[in-house]
């Protein structure tokens, strides 16, 4: 059963730019999280997609956004680039809603780092 | 009240030693407290859990020790081995809202 796959793997940016990464769920995994990862600061909750719904929102500005489709792959879109944006985004799926499922299983992250 | 803390930052231990890891969180409607193992390169994997209706779990070298009056819960890695070196995330959970985590602990493990 082939695990959550993102992509791509390295992206290097720069201020101003917009970036777009991708996500393909587990095999009949219907709910997607996405998550900033940064030393010091651990994982920061971006939000929950289920049934192509967003379900949660972290406390991140607009700039942050993200969609899901009807084949529970999900995209997230950072605009306007900033410095501080340089970090790991971690993508999770789980069974159902990560509200009931309780098991988030992670993908190896896009490396995203901003000049 | 949304926050988990975890300590140390970094944790070195010599081949054999206990590993011990602490968390304690604000938030009492959180039910369910996984830890996460994440090696370079990769994204966090599950490594053990716990709900509050126990006071410890043990899988293993692994054991989450989980005290409700004080909102703490900690993971205790038993025989540790260079293997085990990687960092550790804790987290919490209620029903209708994400997972937290905690800021994460970078454990080495001497040969």
């Amino acid at each position: 059963k082939a695990g959550v796959t993102q992509t791509p793997r390295y992206l290097i940016k720069t201020r101003g730019q917009q970036v777009t990464l991708s996500c393909s769920p587990i095999s009949g995994h219907r709910s997607v999280s996405w998550y900033q990862q940064t030393p010091g600061q651990g994982l920061q909750f971006l939000f929950e997609y289920f049934s192509e719904t967003q379900r949660n929102k972290g406390n991140f500005p607009g700039r942050f956004s993200g969609r899901q489709f009807s084949n529970s792959r999900s995209e997230m879109n950072v605009s306007t680039l900033e410095l501080g944006d340089s970090a790991l985004y971690l993508c999770a799926s789980s069974p159902t809603e990560s509200s009931g499922a309780n098991v988030l299983t992670f993908g190896a992250g896009s490396r995203l780092t901003v000049l | 009240q949304q926050q988990v803390k975890q300590s140390p930052q970094s944790l070195i231990v010599q081949k054999g030693g206990i590993s011990i890891i602490n968390c304690a969180y604000e938030n009492t409607a959180f039910d369910y407290f996984p830890w996460y193992q994440q090696f370079p390169g990769k994204g966090p994997a599950l490594l053990i859990a716990i709900r509050p209706d126990v006071s410890e779990k043990k899988e293993g070298r692994f054991t989450i020790s989980f005290n409700k009056s004080a909102k703490q819960f900690s993971l205790h890695i038993m025989d540790s081995q260079p293997g085990d070196s990687a960092t550790y995330f804790c987290a919490a959970f209620s029903y209708g809202q994400n997972f937290v985590f905690g800021p994460g602990t970078r454990l080495s493990v001497l040969p």
